[in-house]
């Protein structure tokens, strides 16, 4: 079974400073890895995803995130804030295969942006 | 290119009376998803479908009853409501591709109130 850890349900910052949100997953294939924002009363919206090929991924509004397969990690980051990130932020897990389309959430990271 | 629909987006219930959650999607995916979110506990599967005729359950099925008839189509079915139905619900599509899978669309969600 996939399961997902996002450490720190609140993360602040000041404007302009790094947005770092962790996420860990345990999954016992290589999986597919998202990043999804929901700005209040609305959907998700995919930031970032990793499937393959090169581990170091870069999303919308300036948005990246790296795969490390050692340390189960797929933590997302962004170097300047801004006000419009302010959001909550889901880190998700696709482990493929006869399992594809199924996802497991982490659960959820509430980004505060202060000016 | 509506995407993933869903109606109703605000529903009010009293325990015991039944519903039909409706999603449409038109993207043509095989896979689609239904999902419920509750506060600190990210988004959690409820029923899967890889295509039409074929459904499966999730990780919280109890309560919900699904059915695929078209490849469009994926309404969820409360049989008989019940407080702790009280969330708000979101439909997904994806499609797995020849080289790498589609990120999960998502619709808007419905937010359902069973008092």
């Amino acid at each position: 079974a996939q399961s997902v850890t996002q450490l720190g349900s609140h993360v602040s910052v000041s404007e302009g400073a790094l947005v770092l949100l962790r996420c860990n997953y345990s999954s016992s294939v290589p999986p597919y890895l998202f990043w999804y924002v929901q700005y209040p009363n609305q959907g998700l919206q995919l930031l970032l995803k990793y499937t393959t090929g090169a581990t170091l991924v870069k999303g919308i509004n300036g948005f990246e995130a790296e795969f490390k397969k050692s340390e189960t990690s797929f933590h997302l980051t962004k170097p300047s804030a801004h006000m419009s990130d302010a959001a909550e932020y889901f880190c998700a897990v696709d482990a493929g295969g006869t399992s594809y389309g199924k996802l497991t959430f982490g659960q959820g990271t509430i980004l505060t942006v202060h000016p | 290119n509506a995407g993933v629909t869903q109606t109703p987006k605000f529903q009010v219930l009293k325990t015991g009376q039944s519903m039909t959650l409706q999603c449409a999607q038109d993207m043509n995916h095989e896979y689609m998803s239904w999902y419920r979110q509750d506060p600190g506990m990210g988004l959690r599967l409820i029923h899967y479908s890889v295509g039409a005729g074929i459904t499966d359950q999730g990780e919280v099925p109890n309560g919900y009853n699904v059915s695929r008839s078209t490849t469009e189509d994926f309404p969820l079915r409360l049989l008989s409501a019940a407080p702790s139905q009280t969330s708000v619900y979101f439909c997904a599509s994806s499609s797995p591709g020849q080289f790498t899978n589609t990120e999960a669309f998502f619709g808007q969600g419905t937010r359902l109130t069973v008092v």
